[in-house]
């Protein structure tokens, strides 16, 4: 079974710093990007960033550009999220999602998610 | 950025009736164009991608239409599992990846 699963969310200060990870299962993993969503408290979808399949390019929205990076260990078959500077406003639940299409590249929707990890920003 | 305009907010319907949904691009998105379902509590769910194909196992009742800068998704005979958020998603211009405000489609 195609599985995200993600891990590493929880309570923090603001200013504060968490890690996020996505497990992946049940597919070939390196051959496909992989974006990061978020859904803040009764909000709807905002995309928050991307990779593509070998890591070598990465795209952030505004709103995170500078304080977030992500990356992936293709032989752990994870994917992370790293949240520096963090703010009242991310808090959501972040949610990994992987591309349909196994280019490596992003060509399609986002077909498979996982069940998101909840980060909340607060003193 | 390319925007998406979802309407309306709000859909009332009953069980077993048509539901139309509409997505506005503000500008061509081409038919790189995906619907996806979102219930309480749950991760989204890919519906239809390419404006009007079927992700696997998707119920043929729904269907999506449309290609540049309009597009229509309909549930052609709603079933009680189907009352959710809807949401539209353009993946032709990136970065960013944008996606509607959404649309609720609440039992009548």
């Amino acid at each position: 079974e195609v599985q995200l699963l993600e891990s590493g969310g929880g309570l923090v200060q603001p200013g504060g710093s968490l890690r996020l990870s996505c497990a992946a299962s049940g597919f070939t993993f390196r051959t496909y990007a992989i974006s990061w969503v978020r859904q803040a408290p009764g909000k709807g979808l905002e995309w928050v960033s991307s990779i593509s399949s070998s890591g070598g390019n990465t795209y952030y929205a505004d709103s995170v550009k500078g304080r977030f990076t992500i990356s992936r260990d293709n032989s752990k078959n994870t994917l992370y999220l790293q949240m520096n500077s963090l703010r009242a406003d991310d808090t959501a639940v972040y949610y990994c999602t992987k591309d349909a299409h196994s280019s490596g590249w992003f060509r399609d929707a986002f077909d498979i998610w996982g069940q998101g990890t909840v980060v909340t920003v607060s003193s | 950025e390319i925007v998406m305009t979802q309407s309306p907010a709000t859909l009332s319907v009953s069980p077993g009736e048509r539901a139309t949904l509409s997505c506005r691009a503000s500008q061509s998105v081409s038919d790189n164009l995906a619907w996806y379902q979102q219930k309480p509590g749950q991760a989204p769910r890919l519906l239809i991608s390419g404006a009007s194909t079927r992700a696997t196992g998707i119920p043929a009742r729904f269907s999506g239409s449309g290609s540049g800068t309009e597009f229509t998704l309909t549930i052609s005979s709603l079933q009680s599992e189907d009352f959710a958020v809807y949401y539209c998603q353009q993946y032709n211009t990136w970065p960013p990846w944008t996606f509607g405000q959404g649309t609720k489609v609440e039992i009548k």
